[in-house]
């Protein structure tokens, strides 16, 4: 969905660098998420912000950190990177205003980070 | 652990057949599903959702149905395509309006 872009959309690093992944969206919606997704696994949830200053744990919030920057831009965070952090990365926007009960999620094209 | 699965991992269909890809959840409060299509390389798609208060709703060749008594979700695809190949994701909303992804079914579809 080309209302969300993520970057980089590939990366290398090594063990112990700190990497940032960026998430901008175009929709106007005030939920953001970074999800990770393993091979034969689904997604995820690392982290979400239901507004620019709300920021919420995830199922897998060890070793990462976000900040939402905007309400557009929400940035996920490897302080020291480590292979076993190596996976798919998406971010995705949801709309707090749609119909009660509702929560449709549209996903980024996602980053692939290897880390050696 | 999940608390949403997929009964197969993998489905083959012919072109043109129909295609009914399952999902099994286990959260009896959760209110809202939601199926989604991962094509290679990109983000999961939107394809289509469903209250609980629904046992069925239908959009452009697809067919969500939702039985409550036994937990159970399913995503027919009516006369697959070579485009319909992909990787399809249950959701299942936790209540809290974060998802609940199983580990998706993927769809192979011979010529």
């Amino acid at each position: 969905d080309a209302d969300v872009t993520q970057t980089p959309r590939n990366r290398i690093t090594k063990t112990g660098k700190r990497i940032m992944l960026e998430c901008s969206q175009t929709k106007g919606h005030d939920r953001m998420y970074w999800y990770r997704q393993d091979p034969g696994l689904g997604l995820r949830l690392i982290y979400y912000s239901f507004d620019v200053k709300d920021i919420n744990k995830g199922e897998i919030s060890d070793g990462y950190s976000v900040s939402r920057q905007a309400q557009a831009k929400f940035s996920l965070s490897l302080e020291s990177a480590i292979p076993n952090q190596t996976a798919l990365y998406f971010c995705a926007t949801s709309d707090s205003a749609g119909a009660e009960g509702t929560d449709t999620q549209y996903f980024g094209p996602g980053t692939r980070l290897t880390v050696l | 652990g999940e608390s949403v699965g997929l009964h197969l991992p993998t489905l083959s269909v012919q072109e043109g057949d129909n295609s009914i890809i399952n999902c099994a959840y286990s959260n009896s409060a959760s209110d809202y599903f939601i199926w989604y299509k991962q094509e290679s390389g990109k983000g999961p798609q939107f394809i289509i959702d469903i209250r609980s208060n629904m046992d069925k709703r239908q959009g452009q060749r697809v067919t969500v149905l939702l039985n409550k008594t036994v937990k159970h979700l399913s995503l027919q695809i009516a006369a697959t395509q070579p485009g319909d190949s992909a990787v399809y994701f249950c959701a299942e909303n936790m209540g809290d309006y974060k998802l609940s992804f199983g580990a998706g079914t993927t769809v192979t579809v011979r010529a």
